[in-house]
């Protein structure tokens, strides 16, 4: 199964600025999916991103608060913009396949305050 | 609708005590069914992809099965290490969104 590198692991932001999150895969995926996680809960998907097209989000984010960029089949970014408390939480990518498993990043925890 | 639910919310079990966690699903078409480790502050680890019922696969001392309506991962006389939230998640074969049950924390007590 792939391999994530995810980073940072870890922040804490100041309101209203933004953070931008990364995920390296050690191969090539065809999509890669974004996630975000508040503490005790499950994984909520925020948008599916593809090679080449713009990011597909799920009903309640947009794009100009998580702006995503695929650019080429090993690398995407999230960035978390203007934040504020509410958005404090794990933020996960996850990529792969169905033959060799889909696995996740480490994941990044952040704090807004 | 497709969706999943997972119980036992929390299990407490004393270590060498074995168990099940039980993952039911509806989905149109199952394209497979996953199962993950999550510790704390942590990235889920993937444990198993299912993709036909009567399927098994094992790892140490686990074990996941799947039938048309369930999957059970069952855990042999599990140690402290094992101790975990363990999450299921389903893929239909309409695309390819993952849907995720709660999962189910597991604390095994020395």
């Amino acid at each position: 199964s792939a391999v994530i590198s995810q980073k940072p692991s870890r922040d804490i932001c100041q309101r209203g600025t933004s953070l931008t999150i990364q995920c390296q895969v050690d191969s090539q995926v065809t999509m890669m999916f974004w996630y975000r996680q508040q503490p005790g809960q499950s994984l909520t998907l925020i948008a599916t991103a593809n090679q080449g097209s713009e990011a597909t989000y799920e009903s309640g984010f947009v794009i100009d608060k998580f702006p995503i960029s695929r650019p080429n089949l090993t690398f995407s970014t999230l960035t978390v913009s203007n934040m504020s408390p509410e958005d404090s939480s794990i933020y996960l990518c996850r990529a792969g396949d169905l033959s060799y498993g889909y696995t996740f990043g480490s994941g990044t925890r952040l704090t807004v305050v | 609708e497709d969706q999943v639910t997972q119980s036992p919310e929390a299990l407490r079990l004393q270590e060498g005590e074995s168990s099940s966690l039980n993952c039911s699903y509806t989905v149109s078409g199952l394209r497979g069914l996953f199962w993950y480790r999550q510790d704390p502050g942590k990235g889920p680890e993937f444990l198993f992809t299912l993709y036909s019922a009567g399927e098994e696969k094992e790892k140490e001392r686990l074990k996941a099965t799947l039938t048309k309506k369930e999957s059970f991962l069952h855990i042999t006389a599990p140690k402290p290490e094992d101790s975990a939230t363990y999450l299921c998640a389903v893929q239909a074969h309409t695309g390819n969104q993952f849907y995720f049950g709660t999962g189910t924390s597991l604390t095994v007590i020395p």
